[in-house]
């Protein structure tokens, strides 16, 4: 079965401060696409970041990284120098060979001034 | 590029009310468009895949009757909440992909604001 575990309801950080957000994911498809997803209080999802199944190299996308580590099926997003507009729901998501695309229950992180 | 609109952000009507939200690809040919419902808090929970042309794909638990869904065209799906009650207000966001592969990202709309009184 597939599925995706966000096990942090809630992260609190500092702002400047980097932050990880845990991801762990389950498939037993060889290709597949992990992705993140910030939603703001408005409610809009905003795409992060992408890691593929196959990518040797950790994604990176200005103060976004993904660490993937396919072996322990972890793909967790560090957010460097923390701001206060990063406070945000955010998912981390996973899509195979089907149409759908799965979802985490979510962190809700919170930066402090 | 590849932007979903959604509209409209935010309804309030009366209970036995019928409400249609319309999502299109404004950029991009969607042959397939997703419908999620999110309660407070909560991650979001497909509802239905929307297949244009065709009939759409529920997911278990999902009443038909009660969420249709139409495709017609590539680039807009619609959401009708039949006879609305105050158990369906809640966050409904549709989301499109460019493209079928792995590596695609969902474009999701603004989402919608459902209130039922």
């Amino acid at each position: 079965a597939q599925k995706i575990t966000q096990t942090q309801p809630g992260m609190f950080v500092q702002e400047k401060e980097a932050v990880t957000l845990d991801c762990t994911y389950d498939t037993s498809d060889p290709s597949y696409g992990l992705f993140w997803y910030k939603q703001p209080s408005s409610g809009e999802m905003i795409f992060l970041i992408y890691q593929g199944s196959y990518d040797q190299q950790n994604a990176t996308e200005g103060r976004y990284s993904l660490n993937f580590q396919k072996a322990r099926k972890s793909a967790n997003l560090v957010i460097s120098a923390s701001q206060l507009g990063d406070s945000a729901m955010y998912f981390c998501a996973m899509h195979t060979g089907g149409f759908k695309t799965i979802f985490g229950a979510g962190t809700r992180l919170f930066v402090k001034a | 590029g590849a932007v979903v609109s959604q509209h409209p952000s935010w309804v309030i009507c009366k209970s036995g009310t019928s409400v249609k939200i319309e999502c299109r690809s404004l950029d991009f040919q969607a042959t397939t468009m997703f419908w999620y419902r999110q309660f407070p808090k909560q991650s979001l929970m497909l509802m239905a895949t929307s297949n244009e042309g065709s009939k759409a794909t529920y997911e278990q638990g999902v009443e038909k009757d009660k969420f249709l869904i139409n495709h017609a065209s590539l680039t807009l799906s619609t959401l009708t909440v039949t006879s609305a009650h105050p158990e369906d207000s809640s966050f409904y966001i549709c989301s499109a992909r460019v493209t079928q592969g792995n590596n695609q990202p969902q474009h999701f709309g603004d989402g919608t604001r459902l209130s039922i009184l």
